[in-house]
């Protein structure tokens, strides 16, 4: 079945290092979107890319989405203890259907 | 505004005992539907989704069941609750905007414990 990977499971920086996650998906995506999760709450949506090659940016967040449209990536530059959390990727299929799948996540820890 | 209602936020259940939780949208009509489980300290699994009344579709064998009586309810049941059953389940919905719908909002989860 489809598979979306996520990399690292967790991340330990420094207030003010950056931070990145990966996303990887077995097959081509017709969506990529990106969650946060606070710890002991839900996943909030951050943003969905759509188009191959595409990047977004959130302030110091910056989102990308391959060219084959089967990976992403999350950048945090400078992080901020308000950045803890998990960061989950979550993709749907080319063919179509409306379930989303979703990556392990990667837990960030902001040591300030 | 929309909203997505869930309950109950937590429970303990002993082993082999039924299960029902419940998530209401309000706000919006003919919604997707959702319920996720995410495993402490893991990503989210789903399993189950809706796009309508009475279609359910199951991503996953397990002992849970969904239903979906009214357009903006959806129900998550067991009959008889196994450990592996713990976890933090979400519900969540989306627009049914053709094949690239939009974000998906969360409920703010059921935390389930099975002793």
């Amino acid at each position: 079945g489809q598979q979306v990977m996520q990399i690292p499971q967790y991340q330990h920086v420094q207030e003010g290092e950056d931070f990145t996650t990966y996303c990887n998906s077995s097959t081509t995506l017709s969506n990529i979107q990106w969650y946060k999760q606070r710890p002991g709450g839900h996943p909030v949506f951050l943003i969905q890319l759509v188009k191959s090659g595409e990047v977004k940016k959130q302030k110091r967040l910056t989102f990308q989405f391959g060219e084959a449209k089967k990976n992403s990536s999350l950048h945090i530059t400078a992080t901020q203890t308000t950045d803890v959390g998990t960061y989950f990727c979550a993709g749907r299929k080319n063919t179509g259907g409306f379930k989303t799948i979703f990556g392990a996540g990667t837990r960030l820890f902001v040591k300030a | 505004s929309q909203t997505i209602h869930q309950w109950p936020a937590t429970l303990v259940q002993p082993v082999g005992s039924p299960l029902s939780l419940e998530c209401t949208v309000e706000g919006t009509s003919n919604p997707n539907l959702y319920w996720y489980r995410q495993a402490a300290g893991r990503g989210l699994q789903l399993l189950f989704y809706s796009v309508g009344i009475g279609q359910i579709s199951s991503e996953v064998p397990q002992n849970l069941s969904a239903s979906r009586p009214q357009d903006r309810q959806f129900i998550l049941s067991s009959k008889k609750l196994l450990l592996s059953d713990s976890g933090f389940y979400l519900c969540a919905w989306s627009v049914q905007a053709g094949v690239n719908t939009g974000e998906l909002f969360f409920g703010e989860g059921s935390r389930l414990t099975v002793l």
